[in-house]
């Protein structure tokens, strides 16, 4: 079955520092790979995705990502964070046909 | 340019009542996805509408019904409210021709059910 693991669900990091996001993912095929980013009370914003090509790809907000296809892993990265990153991540997969299934997310704090 | 518009922000409804969800999507996408976000969890698929027609459907019972229209606009209906029910809702849409392009989402809205 497809799905997606966020193994942290709540990360603490002081503004500056840089972050690593896990995310790991169960799918058969070549996946679609995407990271979004909450505020709170807000939709989704898309920060990046994978299709195929080079396996770290940049994003928006100075995010990056790379694709694992060994670990079937999908981390995001930022080398230095702000406190505005501050908010909640999720990893998505695109699964089969048309639909996206989201990680259950992991909450960013970051401390001044 | 504006993005994907839901409508109402907020809503509180009894249990057995029917609510409909509005969302337009953004200019130039043809495709709307609903999603469900309930509380400390990730969006989960309800049902995605290309040219007025459900193309998929995710785990969800019949009680939740959609419908698109011709300015690709979208409505969402869930009948027989449930207390379980309570979620945030999410629209997203997409370019049609391309379903992994990345959706855009609209800021949801809070569904309270009591």
């Amino acid at each position: 079955a497809q799905s997606v693991t966020q193994p942290d669900i709540h990360i603490t990091v002081s503004e500056g520092a840089s972050l690593e996001l896990r995310c790991n993912y169960s799918y058969g095929a070549t996946p679609y790979l995407f990271w979004y980013v909450q505020s709170p009370g807000q939709g989704l914003q898309l920060l990046l995705k994978y299709f195929s090509g080079d396996t770290l790809v940049q994003g928006i907000k100075g995010f990056e990502a790379e694709f694992k296809r060994s670990q079937s892993s999908f981390n995001l990265r930022k080398p230095s964070v702000h406190w505005s990153d501050a908010a909640e991540y999720f990893c998505a997969v695109g699964a089969g046909t048309y639909k996206y299934i989201f990680g259950t997310g992991t909450r960013l704090k970051v401390l001044a | 340019d504006a993005g994907v518009t839901q409508s109402p922000t907020h809503l509180i409804k009894t249990r057995g009542q029917q609510v409909t969800l509005r969302c337009s999507p953004k200019s130039g996408h043809d495709t709307v996805s609903w999603y469900q976000q309930a509380l400390g969890q990730g969006p989960q698929f309800i049902f995605q509408y290309y040219e007025e027609e459900e193309r998929q459907r995710g785990n969800f019972p019949d009680r939740f019904s959609g419908h698109q229209f011709p300015n690709y606009s979208s409505e969402l209906n869930v009948n027989a409210l449930l207390l379980g029910d309570s979620a945030l809702y999410l629209c997203a849409s997409s370019p049609g021709r391309d379903p992994f392009y990345g959706y855009t989402f609209g800021s949801g809205t809070r569904l309270t059910v009591v």
